[in-house]
């Protein structure tokens, strides 16, 4: 089997700073995919690559960018981080799409003072 | 695009009940069901995933219900004891090749009291 790893697992940040959630899988997956979890809304997709080299918007992108480094990792930035972003961030991976399953991390959950 | 309404958003049941949640989704092309389970501090882990094709699906103490007239996806948990106890996601997807968006329901947090 493979994992998903993110780091960190809890960020505290600053109003105004830029900060960066990292995310590895060694599932080998062609897909990996950012959501934000805030309680009581599901999940919003923020950002997601297809493939490396590639980067999608999802539903939630603004106020966020995001890198595929390489196959394994795929990192997000808040690039100014808001009181109202408090909220946990779940990276996933699968091997495509269509009926492919997601395999999540356990999360960062972020808080912003 | 598409909305998935998910109920109850809280559920509280005895060790030994049945437990029902209920998705229901707006796009007629949805193809893909997922349902995932969501303990505390941890990521989403399928469940099961069904196919457009299959109405009824069976798991280890729960049943996967697809009502495509009514566009509606079921989960049922038999006999709930505590280890069911977890936030529980649905979540749908087209059969366009290119789209890699899952819509999730908003969850269902169990409680399953001993």
């Amino acid at each position: 089997g493979g994992i998903i790893t993110q780091t960190p697992k809890f960020l505290i940040g600053q109003e105004g700073q830029k900060l960066t959630l990292k995310c590895q899988q060694n599932f080998n997956h062609d897909t990996m995919y950012w959501y934000r979890q805030d309680s009581g809304k599901g999940l919003r997709l923020i950002y997601y690559s297809i493939t490396e080299n590639d980067l999608q918007k999802g539903d939630l992108s603004e106020g966020y960018d995001a890198s595929r480094e390489k196959k394994s990792s795929f990192s997000l930035t808040v690039t100014s981080a808001q009181k109202n972003e408090m909220a946990v961030f779940l990276c996933a991976s699968s091997m495509g799409l269509g009926a492919e399953t997601l395999y999540f991390g356990s999360g960062t959950r972020l808080t912003v003072l | 695009g598409e909305q998935v309404e998910q109920r109850p958003p809280h559920l509280s049941v005895r060790e030994g009940d049945s437990a029902v949640i209920i998705c229901t989704y707006t796009d007629p092309n949805s193809y893909y069901f997922f349902w995932y389970k969501q303990e505390p501090g941890a990521g989403l882990q399928l469940l099961m995933k069904v196919f457009s094709s299959t109405e009824i699906n069976e798991g280890q103490g729960f049943t996967v219900l697809l009502n495509k007239k009514d566009k509606q996806l079921s989960l049922n948990l038999t006999a709930a004891h505590p280890g069911d106890s977890a936030v529980y996601f649905c979540a749908v997807r087209d059969s366009g090749g290119s789209n890699a968006k899952l819509t999730f329901g908003k969850g269902t947090k169990l409680s399953v009291k001993s």
